[in-house]
């Protein structure tokens, strides 16, 4: 029952460094996102796939990369670390497009990212 | 994208019921009205959903008038533990689900 997966839990970066933030389902769901959480601060949604090879931009987007290869697997990339980027990374996922008993969100335990 | 708007921040003590109101002016005939939980270092978990009328379980009720412009999370009884981040969220099109800042219940003791 392992629900969102995500690794690693806790890393840090050199500036200018690139880094790929994990997340995992196993829950068939269709729609995966990430979402970056700064400190105080509500969620803010980086990217996110309504279904395998479909990906669009949140809120967010500039300096990360995403795929989505599998339903399973949706992973965020950082492609050149920058301070700003240090925040709690959040996957998350649900069944279906429409909101409406008994579908939620399930998010992943965070990811800490400190970029140095 | 529907857009909500709730307290940046309430107190409580502990036994007291607290209501968190959040306005969803433009909500659409089809939105549902979500409520989540944030505890520290933890991502969000669901509280509570609601079309309209009242909806109540073991964690919480929410309030929703006729008209939907509103709605009113009510956390009876509340406890130290209680003390959370609370999203209110009303969905538009698609999964592009926008959380916005929350509302932080600090409850005293």
């Amino acid at each position: 029952n392992a629900g969102v997966t995500q690794t690693p839990k806790f890393q840090v970066l050199k500036t200018g460094q690139s880094m790929t933030l994990q997340c995992a389902q196993d829950m068939n769901h269709e729609y995966m996102s990430w979402y970056r959480q700064d400190p105080g601060m509500g969620l803010r949604l980086i990217h996110y796939s309504v279904g395998a090879g479909i990906t669009d931009q949140g809120e967010v987007p500039n300096g990360y990369n995403v795929s989505r290869s599998t339903t399973e697997d949706f992973p965020l990339r950082l492609l050149s670390a920058a301070p700003s980027q240090t925040s709690v990374y959040f996957c998350a996922s649900s069944s279906t497009r429409d909101r409406g008993p008994g579908n939620t969100i399930y998010f992943g335990e965070g990811s800490w990212l400190t970029v140095v | 994208l529907a857009k909500t708007t709730q307290p940046i921040s309430m107190d409580s003590y502990e036994g007291q019921e607290v209501n968190i109101t959040c306005s969803h002016n433009n909500i659409a005939t089809n939105d549902y009205i979500t409520w989540y939980q944030q505890f520290p270092s933890q991502g969000p978990r669901f509280i509570i959903q609601g079309y309209k009328t009242k909806v109540t379980n073991e964690v919480a009720s929410l309030f929703i008038p006729a008209d939907r412009k509103s709605s009113t999370l009510s956390l009876p009884r509340v406890s130290l533990s209680d003390t959370a981040v609370y999203y209110c969220l009303v969905d538009d099109v698609g999964f592009k689900t926008i959380f916005g800042a929350g509302t932080r219940l600090f409850v005293k003791a």
